[in-house]
């Protein structure tokens, strides 16, 4: 059984402020590795993917991988009130069920004016 | 181009009675996956399909569920003599299979009395 974790917050940040959501992930051997957001009531919605070890940046999100450290993260700069949402790091499985997602129980993040 | 889509939004039913679940993922995407939410809860794998091959079943949590994918496209999920425990938002997910980035659907929202 595969395992992600996640700070489970909640975690609270004003506007404009920088918000860092951490995961980490048991099997060492994982590639591949994603970010979505939940908004209450929806469906996820992938906002990030990541492969290499680094950062990756798209818009006002950034996700940095370490895999010796088996961590990912997520930075959103310039948070918004329109950001505050459930954040589901999610890791796919590499055996029999492949891609099966594994996730998180997720980050609550809320962004006040 | 059109993303995952599922049908019905919302079902309300009868405990007892059997209902099916519909799912037509991203044209191409030879890989599609149902997981569940119960309220507040995490994401629940059910069942995996990679093309026309044998789905994994490892997820599906009773005899009473079943799924089956005509032409390596919709998927149709059927969960019989439906018990209040399974009340839940049912979530489609496709993606190119592998370890690739997987897409949600709006999900079907499940309610039985």
């Amino acid at each position: 059984q595969k395992e992600v974790e996640q700070n489970s917050g909640p975690l609270s940040v004003p506007e404009g402020a920088i918000a860092s959501l951490n995961c980490t992930y048991s099997d060492r051997g994982s590639q591949s590795f994603f970010w979505y957001r939940q908004y209450s009531g929806k469906s996820p919605e992938l906002i990030m993917s990541i492969y290499s070890n680094g950062d990756k940046e798209d818009g006002r999100f950034t996700a940095q991988l370490n895999k010796a450290s088996q961590y990912v993260s997520l930075l959103i700069r310039d948070s918004q009130p329109s950001d505050s949402a459930t954040y589901l790091c999610a890791v796919p499985d590499r055996g029999s069920t492949l891609g099966r997602l594994y996730f998180g129980r997720g980050t609550q993040l809320t962004v006040w004016p | 181009g059109a993303g995952v889509s599922q049908s019905p939004s919302n079902k309300v039913t009868e405990k007892g009675k059997d209902v099916e679940l519909r799912c037509d993922p991203i044209s191409g995407h030879t890989a599609l996956y149902w997981y569940r939410q119960s309220l507040g809860q995490g994401l629940e794998f059910l069942i995996y399909f990679q093309g026309n091959s044998a789905p994994d079943k490892s997820g599906l949590p009773s005899d009473r569920f079943s799924a089956e994918r005509t032409g390596g496209s919709v998927s149709t999920l059927t969960i019989q003599r439906t018990q209040q425990e399974d009340s839940a938002v049912y979530l489609c997910a496709s993606s190119l299979g592998g370890e690739n980035e997987q897409f949600f659907g709006p999900g079907t929202r499940l309610t039985v009395l």
